[in-house]
């Protein structure tokens, strides 16, 4: 069965050091994959999109990995701030012809500490 | 832009009673979809519209879950009649036929 995999223990580091999140994948072909930030009480934002012929992508202190033969997605916050604690949902993307289609993973809750 | 906007923002409501919650989606946005999001099953897919029209709605859990578009501006998800387990939060999202979506502050949803 499909299944997309995150970290369900929440993440803890300490301030200014890199955060790594893992999304792992199984019997899924994705056309990209993306990587939302969820606050509390309120709905996902997107954040970084890398589609199945990129190796990495970054943006700002964030930089996203994907393998497709490892079905892996990592990502990367660099220099972490407290602001960043909250919850990051990885999303497997497939486009249906009419709409573009995601699949979440279940989140993994980040907390930076001063 | 506004963003979505969904209301209410909060429902209770007992079981047995019907439940209709609305979504505005970006305009522009040609694509609109219906999420469920709980702590067991984290954000579901339940139905997503393209250009108004019903594409996919193979995530709806049951009969009692009804979804319209009835213009570009508008939908609308309905339950009835609800039940303790349809708790939960439920987003609507919505896309410029692109693969970034983006969504609404949810609707809390708490059946009794």
């Amino acid at each position: 069965s499909q299944k997309i995999e995150q970290n369900s223990e929440a993440l803890n580091i300490q301030e200014g050091k890199t955060a790594t999140l893992t999304c792992n994948y199984t019997n899924y072909s994705p056309a990209y994959l993306q990587w939302y930030r969820q606050d509390p009480g309120r709905g996902p934002v997107f954040l970084l999109l890398i589609r199945e012929n990129e190796k990495e992508k970054r943006k700002e202190r964030l930089k996203v990995t994907f393998d497709t033969t490892l079905k892996q997605s990592l990502f990367h916050i660099t220099a972490s701030q407290p602001a960043d604690s909250a919850t990051y949902l990885c999303a497997l993307g497939t486009n249906t012809g009419t709409a573009s289609k995601l699949t979440f993973g279940t989140g993994t809750r980040l907390q930076v500490t001063l | 832009d506004a963003g979505v906007i969904q209301s209410p923002r909060h429902e209770v409501t007992e079981m047995g009673q019907e439940v209709t919650l609305r979504c505005k989606p970006i305009s522009g946005h040609n694509s609109l979809f219906w999420y469920r999001q709980t702590m067991m099953r984290g954000l579901e897919l339940l139905i997503y519209f393209n250009n108004n029209v019903p594409i996919d709605d193979s995530g709806m859990p049951e009969d009692r879950f009804s979804a319209k578009m009835p213009n570009a501006s508008f939908s609308t998800l309905k339950i009835q009649p609800s039940e303790p387990r349809d708790s939960a939060v439920y987003f609507c999202a919505s896309s410029r036929q692109q693969e970034t979506q983006y969504f609404g502050p949810g609707t809390r949803l708490l059946v009794l």
